[in-house]
């Protein structure tokens, strides 16, 4: 089981959708991550927040709008995706950026028709 | 540029022991950490190691030489459920993880 959790855990939507994935942690962790995961591919880093602040954007394209509300919570807004957006995507909590693991929830499989 | 290298695929059998290589160049270094990860599942945290030597977690050990670049995973008394990828990643100069391609483990009986 994991301690982050994240809902809903399979998307479908239209390249004209709007729509969230929801993210929380309740470990008192500071840091917290979006991946994008295509099959057979290792994770690629989206975005970081540390401290709720955003702190590295990897250069994602902008109909892909992260939000921290509260150090609990992080939510990735999705408007106008693209068929080749279609992935596992994964949010991970750690203690701090700097020396400690980052654990992962069980991801969203997002589906763009 | 950064680097990280693991074979591919590993076959092993059922009750043995496996070790997954992980050599790696990358900018700065601030600990490598182990993954498993199930077809279809989220990755799922075994061990890291920030200082060189072996780090041993039940049926999990890591090693880490930071002057040769190398770690490996090792898995013992493998079962069927071992059957997975298994990621390397190291945290570079600015904290980000830079993740090696995942070696698949494929145990027989």
């Amino acid at each position: 089981d994991t301690e982050v959790t994240q809902t809903p855990k399979h998307l479908v939507m239209g390249m004209t959708n709007k729509k969230s994935l929801k993210c929380e942690q309740h470990m008192g962790h500071r840091a917290m991550y979006w991946y994008k995961q295509k099959a057979k591919k290792p994770p690629e880093l989206m975005f970081v927040y540390s401290y709720e602040k955003l702190s590295i954007n990897e250069s994602v394209p902008s109909r892909f709008s992260p939000e921290c509300p509260n150090s609990s919570l992080l939510n990735l807004h999705l408007h106008a995706l693209q068929p080749e957006d279609s992935a596992l995507y994964l949010c991970a909590s750690s203690q701090g950026q700097e020396y400690q693991p980052q654990h992962f929830g069980d991801g969203t499989r997002l589906s763009i028709l | 540029g950064q680097n990280i290298d693991q074979p591919t695929e590993m076959t092993a059998t059922e009750g043995a022991i496996v070790q997954i290589n992980c050599t790696y160049q990358t900018s700065g270094f601030n600990g490598l950490f182990w993954y498993q990860q199930h077809a279809g599942e989220a990755p799922t945290f075994l061990s890291y190691n920030v200082l060189d030597g072996l780090e041993e977690k039940g049926r999990f050990s890591s090693f880490l030489s930071r002057s040769k670049g190398y770690s490996y995973l090792l898995l013992k008394e493998l079962q069927m459920k071992d059957s997975a990828s298994y990621l390397c990643a190291v945290k570079d100069s600015n904290y980000q993880l830079i993740w090696g391609a995942g070696t698949k483990l494929i145990i027989k009986p």
